[in-house]
């Protein structure tokens, strides 16, 4: 089955510096990519997702970017902001039917 | 607005009870899901379910078992529960469009087993 990878596991980053995680996956036929911000107590909610036919997404101060020759994908944020401190989890998915999170990543923004 | 809503927030139950955990969603998703999530561990998926009565088994489906009787509701069921499965539990439904979409999660189910 599919093993995704996610590094580092804690991120601390001061305010207004940029914040990158990243993933690997193993099965190459994993065609859609989201990737899932919790808050403390709160439940896993979608802040931006790629598919395979794409390079590279941006929604505002989040970018994703994928590798498909690599197997690789990456969460950018820029200017990081305290309201994004948060566990953030990618996943890898076929089509949606069955979906391999990552063990996510713990980032602190710090004021 | 999806909404996806998990029976209890927090369950205490005993070593070796049966357990029902349950998950209602109100937007006709076709695909539901049910995850554990342990820290440092993720979310690894237990069970999902793609249609009314069809199920499947994912990562770690030891020790559970599923329903799906009705396309809103999706069950998970812990035959005899044991102190590993203390855990906290999500489910999760999204739309079978092409090529994969958003998954929706409840508010999670904290158990604890005695």
């Amino acid at each position: 089955g599919e093993n995704v990878e996610q590094h580092p596991s804690t991120l601390s980053v001061q305010e207004g510096d940029s914040a990158v995680i990243k993933c690997t996956y193993s099965d190459s036929a994993s065609n859609y990519f989201p990737w899932y911000k919790q808050e403390l107590g709160k439940r896993p909610q979608l802040i931006i997702d790629i598919r395979s036919n794409v390079g590279e997404k941006k929604d505002q101060r989040i970018a994703v970017t994928l590798n498909k020759t690599a197997k690789h994908f990456s969460l950018h944020i820029t200017e990081t902001q305290p309201e994004d401190s948060a566990v953030y989890f990618c996943a890898a998915s076929i089509s949606g039917n069955q979906f391999y999170f990552g063990t996510g990543t713990s980032l602190t923004v710090i004021p | 607005d999806v909404k996806v809503t998990q029976s209890s927030r927090y369950l205490v139950k005993r070593t070796g009870e049966k357990v029902f955990l349950e998950c209602v969603q109100d937007m006709d998703h076709e695909n539901m899901f049910w995850y554990r999530q342990d820290p440092g561990l993720g979310l690894r998926l237990i069970y999902f379910s793609y249609d009314v009565k069809m199920k499947e088994k994912g990562d770690i489906p030891e020790g559970y078992s599923v329903s799906r009787e009705k396309k809103e509701r999706f069950s998970l069921i812990l035959e005899s529960a044991s102190t590993n499965q203390t855990s906290m539990y999500l489910c999760a439904s999204s739309s079978r469009l092409a090529g994969g979409t958003e998954q929706f999660f409840g508010p999670g189910t904290r158990l604890t087993v005695l």
